[in-house]
C-alpha cells in the first residue's frame, strides 16, 4: 500500500504566486522522518528539508515552508511567492525505524510549473 | 568535492542484452540505493546496500543484479531478463546511523531499450 500520497499531479501557476504541495503520509511507527526532496530538469534529486515525528513545529527557509501536523498525518509544503527557478518535480518521502534497510518511502511526485 | 556521480548519462541497449550503470561516492557512506523512475510512478527501489559485501532486495529487483565489492561503488546490472528496463535510474548514499539521515542523489543514468 502506499504510504505517502501526493494528490496533486500537477500545478501550473504565474511567478510570484503562492503555492502549496501537499503530502500526507501513513505509518504505523511512533518513529519516523519526512522529507521533502527537489528534482529540476536536471535530474538530480535536491534535499530540502528533513523534519522528525516529534517535532510539529513549523520551518520556513527563506520563500519555503513546511507544515507538519501529526494530527491529519500531512506535511504540506510552500513556495510563497514562486519564481520560474522553482519549476521542478518535488517529491515527499518518508523513513521509517521499522523500513528494512531505511530506505526512503517516496510519493509519486507534484510538478510545479511556475511561468513568468 | 564530496559527491555521487553517475555514468553514463545516458544509455542505449538493445533487447537481450545486459548492461551495467556506475554508482560512485566518496561521501564515505556506509549505506548505497538503487531507485528507477518512470513518468508518474515517484521513485521505486531495487536494491539496496548497507554494508560492504551485503546487499538486500527492494520492492522491485527482479531483473536486476548489483554488487557492493567496495564500500564507495554499487554498480547495477540491467539484465536481459529485466521486461521493460526503459527508465531513469538513480543511486543514492547516506550515512549509517539508522532512518533519521537524509538521502543524497547522483544526477542519474537515462536508459532506453531500442
Amino acid at each position: 500500500a502506499q504510504k505517502v500520497t501526493q494528490a496533486q499531479t500537477e500545478i501550473s501557476v504565474v511567478e510570484k504566486e503562492d503555492v502549496t504541495l501537499d503530502c500526507v503520509y501513513e505509518t504505523r511507527d511512533t518513529t519516523y522522518y519526512l522529507f521533502w526532496y527537489k528534482q529540476p530538469p536536471s535530474g538530480e534529486l535536491v534535499f530540502l528539508i528533513r523534519r522528525n515525528s516529534f517535532d510539529e513545529q513549523n520551518e520556513i527557509s527563506g520563500r519555503y515552508s513546511w507544515n507538519f501536523q501529526k494530527s491529519t498525518s500531512s506535511f504540506n509544503f510552500t513556495i510563497t511567492a514562486s519564481q520560474v527557478v522553482d519549476s521542478a518535480v518535488y517529491f515527499c518521502a518518508l523513513s521509517e525505524a521499522r523500513q528494512a534497510g531505511t530506505a526512503l518511502i517516496f510519493g509519486k511526485g507534484t510538478t510545479l510549473s511556475v511561468s513568468s | 568535492d564530496g559527491g555521487i556521480t553517475q555514468s553514463p548519462k545516458y544509455l542505449f541497449r538493445k533487447e537481450g542484452q545486459n548492461v551495467t550503470l556506475s554508482c560512485e561516492q566518496n561521501l564515505n557512506h556506509d549505506a548505497m540505493y538503487w531507485y528507477r523512475q518512470d513518468p508518474g510512478q515517484g521513485l521505486r527501489l531495487i536494491y539496496y546496500s548497507q554494508i560492504v559485501n551485503d546487499f538486500q532486495k527492494g520492492d522491485i529487483a527482479e531483473g536486476y543484479s548489483v554488487s557492493r565489492e567496495k564500500k564507495e561503488s554499487f554498480p547495477l546490472t540491467v539484465t536481459s531478463a529485466q521486461k521493460n528496463p526503459t527508465a531513469f535510474y538513480l543511486c543514492a548514499s547516506k550515512e549509517a546511523g539508522g532512518f533519521l539521515h537524509e538521502q543524497f542523489f547522483g544526477p542519474g543514468t537515462r536508459l532506453t531499450v531500442l
